[in-house]
């Protein structure tokens, strides 16, 4: 069956250095994956798509790449600050609503001051 | 824009007890989510919608029962509440397409 894996322990990083937050998945060749944050007792927020075809995509400060070949998607912070503090999911999928949406279970980041 | 609305914020339940937990959305998603969350074991799906007359199930669907009204509303029905259904509830909605999902704010029950 499907399996997501994320860091199950928390990542703490120094403010102003890079976080990077891995996702691995077995047994699933998504056509995207998706990447979400969550805040206590907030539903979880979209940040951002990688379909299969796209290596790489950048918002702002954040970046992601899909590496279909490792199973991996890297999601990276860059000149991380203590309001990114959050647990971070990923959400690999098929589209086409045949197969619901599935999420690891989160690594949570800590930005230090 | 209400976005994604679920209701009740939070209840509390007597075992065996029966309740619905309601979910409508205003942005013409087609596709609508039920999940639970527990500490240590992230967002789990239960059921869900891919379009209007549609349900299927997630990854643990056991002691639930879901109707898709209509478009905009999908209900989760909890028929006899055991403890192990304590948890926060979210609804979520998306189209078909990978597009992004956006969440209600939960709801979260407590079976005692």
């Amino acid at each position: 069956s499907q399996k997501i894996e994320q860091n199950s322990e928390a990542l703490n990083i120094q403010e102003g250095k890079t976080a990077t937050l891995t996702c691995n998945y077995t047994n699933y060749s998504p056509a995207y994956l998706q990447w979400y944050r969550q805040d206590p007792g907030r539903g979880p927020v979209f940040l951002l798509l990688i379909r299969e075809n796209e290596k790489e995509k950048r918002k702002e400060r954040l970046k992601v790449t899909f590496d279909t070949t490792l199973k991996q998607s890297l999601f990276h912070i860059t000149a991380s600050q203590p309001a990114d503090s959050a647990t971070y999911l990923c959400a690999p999928g098929r589209g086409g609503g045949a197969d619901g949406l599935t999420f690891g279970k989160g690594t949570h980041l800590i930005i230090q001051p | 824009n209400a976005g994604v609305t679920q209701t009740p914020k939070f209840q509390v339940l007597k075992t065996g007890q029966s309740m619905t937990l309601q979910c409508a959305q205003d942005m013409n998603h087609n596709s609508m989510y039920w999940y639970r969350q527990d500490p240590g074991m992230g967002l789990r799906l239960i059921y869900y919608s891919a379009s209007e007359g549609t349900t299927d199930k997630g990854e643990v669907p056991n002691g639930y029962n879901v109707s898709r009204l209509n478009k905009r509303e999908f209900s989760l029905r909890l028929e006899s509440a055991a403890p192990s259904q304590t948890s926060v509830y979210f609804c979520a909605s998306s189209d078909i397409n990978p597009t992004e999902a956006f969440f209600g704010q939960g709801t979260r029950l407590t079976v005692v």
